[in-house]
């Protein structure tokens, strides 16, 4: 059960060049999100998805494009790297809260994270 | 929209003294509020979540956090430190579908 895995795990940039970042998950999960992480200000949604073909923005959804075309990968596109998404990148994934109803003791709610995508804009 | 405020960037404890870090949060209804631990170079790791009931909710490796909906806090503790508990925390609130909304972190240093 590998849980939720990032590729590339690094990666340096041109500015102006594209690049997709993937996230998988083999927990079935129907909730994923994708989160950037910049020091001092913790981290922030960009865009999330509440199942396979949905995509939704988050708070810092500009300059980036998201696809759910099946359950279990999420994917974050680039189209035009600039040197202000330099940052390191997490993807995450959940239960569907409604399934599991509001058990505190049911992984619905919880948010498993990736190991992170570290990303360079030169 | 909800937040997330933890008022201390840094704090530095000695090993085996206690630790407090603060998070104060804002939410319209009932929160469900996370702690989640971050090592060096690695993702994210939950420490300990509040849904309902008990106000004082345990986790793992030792931590423990008391929500106060007075206060609107959900302070993280831990009665003794250890070099291995050096890493930055992030306190959270679950938000409309189901997206979390992280504070800034804490970077706690341990002086051995």
């Amino acid at each position: 059960n590998a849980g939720v895995t990032q590729t590339p795990k690094f990666r340096v940039l041109k500015t102006g060049q594209s690049m997709t970042l993937l996230c998988a998950q083999d927990m079935n999960h129907e909730y994923m999100y994708w989160y950037r992480q910049d020091p001092g200000m913790g981290l922030r949604l960009i865009h999330y998805s509440v199942g396979e073909g949905t995509t939704a923005k988050g708070e810092v959804p500009d300059g980036y494009n998201v696809s759910r075309l099946k359950k279990q990968n999420f994917l974050l596109g680039l189209e035009s790297a600039a040197p202000s998404q330099t940052s390191v990148y997490f993807c995450a994934s959940t239960l569907t809260p409604g399934l599991a109803g509001n058990d505190p003791h049911s992984g619905a709610n919880v948010l498993t994270f990736g190991a992170g995508s570290r990303l360079t804009v030169l | 929209a909800q937040s997330v405020t933890q008022p201390d960037i840094h704090i530095t404890v000695s090993e085996g003294a206690s630790l407090e870090l603060r998070c104060n949060y804002s939410y319209g209804a009932t929160p469900y509020l996370f702690w989640y631990v971050q090592s060096p170079g690695q993702g994210l790791q939950l420490l300990l979540k509040y849904f309902s009931g008990d106000t004082l909710v345990q986790g793992i490796k030792g931590f423990e956090a008391e929500f106060k909906r007075s206060q609107s806090s959900f302070n993280l503790r831990k009665p003794s430190v250890h070099w291995s508990d050096a890493a930055e925390y992030f306190c959270a609130v679950r938000g409309p579908g189901n997206k979390l909304t992280f504070g800034t972190g804490t970077q706690l240093k341990v002086e051995l």
